[in-house]
């Protein structure tokens, strides 16, 4: 299986701050990565898909980058809705895996 | 495009169940449908799909679950299954369908199982 090491686990930033979370593979997965957002309660929401393609409708603060096996995603300038979980997510191959989350908070 | 989960509950250990997502707003034999798992205050867990009848219909799963999950689909009534057999309590969680393969784009709201005696 595909290991996705997320970190970090938990964040806290200030409004306004630009704030950065990693995936690592633990193997060449490519461009296929996806970035999904998950309030309490609530299914998780696509921000970012292919690495680094804005979901429709997504603020453009958020967004990707990397390949291969490193990968970032980045809000530009933080804002109190973005309280939230973060999850990286592979799918070059199966089983279909996911980073551990990094719950972002202010 | 709305998808709704239903079927969860309060059920035994090694008992089953069966769990539905309904899809609307879409053509919904042409997706394939997958279900991922969340336990309670822990992450997301892929737990399998199910590819369009084009594609021959054809399942996937995750080890933990091969062989006690199964999930199909009825096209005629737009519903996707999945079918918990030999529930474990770690088996508990809130389960989610989604539409598609690897791109997870839409969501329901999902259902809570939980495994317990």
């Amino acid at each position: 299986d595909i290991q996705m090491t997320q970190s970090p686990s938990s964040l806290s930033a200030s409004v306004g701050d630009r704030v950065a979370i990693t995936c690592q593979a633990s193997q060449d997965i490519k461009n296929d990565l996806n970035w999904y957002q998950q309030k309490p309660g609530k299914a998780p929401k696509l921000l970012i898909y292919d690495t680094s393609n804005l979901e429709t409708g997504v603020p453009a603060r958020f967004s990707g980058s990397g390949s291969g096996t490193h990968f970032t995603f980045f809000i530009r300038s933080l804002q109190p809705e973005d309280i939230a979980t973060y999850y990286c997510q592979q799918y070059y191959d199966l089983p279909r895996t996911f980073g551990q989350g990094t719950k972002v908070e202010i | 495009v709305e998808l709704v989960e239903s079927g969860g509950g309060l059920v035994q250990p090694g008992r089953s169940l069966r769990l539905s997502c309904t899809g609307s707003g879409f053509i919904f034999g042409d997706y394939a449908m997958s279900w991922i798992r969340q336990a309670p205050g822990k992450g997301l867990e892929w737990v399998g799909y199910i590819r369009s009848k084009t594609y021959g219909g054809t399942t996937q799963y995750a080890a933990s679950v091969k062989g006690r999950f199964t999930i199909s689909r009825d096209d005629s009534k737009n519903i996707a299954y999945l079918q918990l057999n030999t529930l474990k309590t770690e088996d508990t969680g809130v389960y989610y369908c989604t539409r598609a393969l690897g791109v997870l784009r839409f969501w329901g709201q999902g259902t809570l199982v939980t495994v317990s005696s």
